[in-house]
């Protein structure tokens, strides 16, 4: 496709379940981030992926919280034993390489996580 | 660690009114800074971005943008809104350097244009 996708595009958990977010980036980029937006609240950092460098986990919140990324291309973000505090919604974005200091990220439309 | 303040969570204008949404930044080095828009149902995108050079950035859409850096500041402006400019838009900004992929956001303002 031609921009970031990400699935499921809604999910609703019970407290307690773990969920799986999956963001399939545009085709050649190498950097990939995750981002929460809970409400009210503005875009949070989770963690940052280059290419095959270690990954930048500095934004996630709390151990619960994991993410890889495979071949240098789609990434899954787990969340273990969900918690209510977790409902946001969890945004993936990507950019190409060459590009300087994320002159310009693009952005998936993003998972709304609800738990319940 | 750099933070991001807009003073507006929500703004309503009548077609045709200027817009200026206020954004501060706090840090103590040079940053770069953003202007993320969301449109009802779309993902965010880019409305434009200040690296260095001429402190007032033109974006799309008819939007600017102006670094002030003594005030620590990244207003955005546009002399004549249309109802199509409704959306949510967000400031950002990034340390300047190596390494500086981390975007820091803000909370955001809503923009209602009333036809």
């Amino acid at each position: 496709g031609a921009g970031v996708s990400q699935s499921p595009s809604n999910k609703v958990t019970e407290k307690g379940k773990d969920v799986e977010l999956r963001c399939d980036p545009i085709s050649g980029h190498t950097a990939l981030y995750w981002y929460r937006q809970s409400l009210g609240q503005g875009l949070e950092f989770l963690i940052y992926f280059q290419g095959n460098s270690a990954p930048d986990k500095s934004g996630l919140p709390s151990d619960r919280f994991s993410a890889e990324r495979t071949g240098g291309s789609v990434s899954t973000l787990t969340i273990q034993r969900t918690q209510q505090e977790d409902s946001a919604v969890y945004l993936c974005a990507s950019s190409p390489p060459g590009q300087s200091t994320n002159e310009k990220l693009f952005f998936g439309s993003g998972t709304q996580l609800s738990v319940l | 660690a750099q933070s991001v303040s807009q003073h507006n969570h929500h703004v309503i204008l009548s077609e045709a009114a200027s817009l200026e949404l206020g954004c501060n930044y706090s840090y103590g080095g040079t940053v770069n800074l953003f202007w993320y828009v969301q449109y009802p149902g779309q993902h965010l995108q880019l409305l434009l971005k200040y690296f260095s050079g001429d402190p007032l950035v033109k974006g799309i859409k008819g939007f600017e943008a102006e670094f002030i850096k003594s005030k620590f500041s990244f207003n955005l402006r546009k002399p004549s809104v249309q109802w199509s400019d409704t959306a949510e838009y967000f400031c950002a900004v990034t340390p300047r350097g190596a390494g500086s992929y981390q975007l820091t956001f803000g909370k955001g303002t809503k923009l209602s244009v009333i036809p």
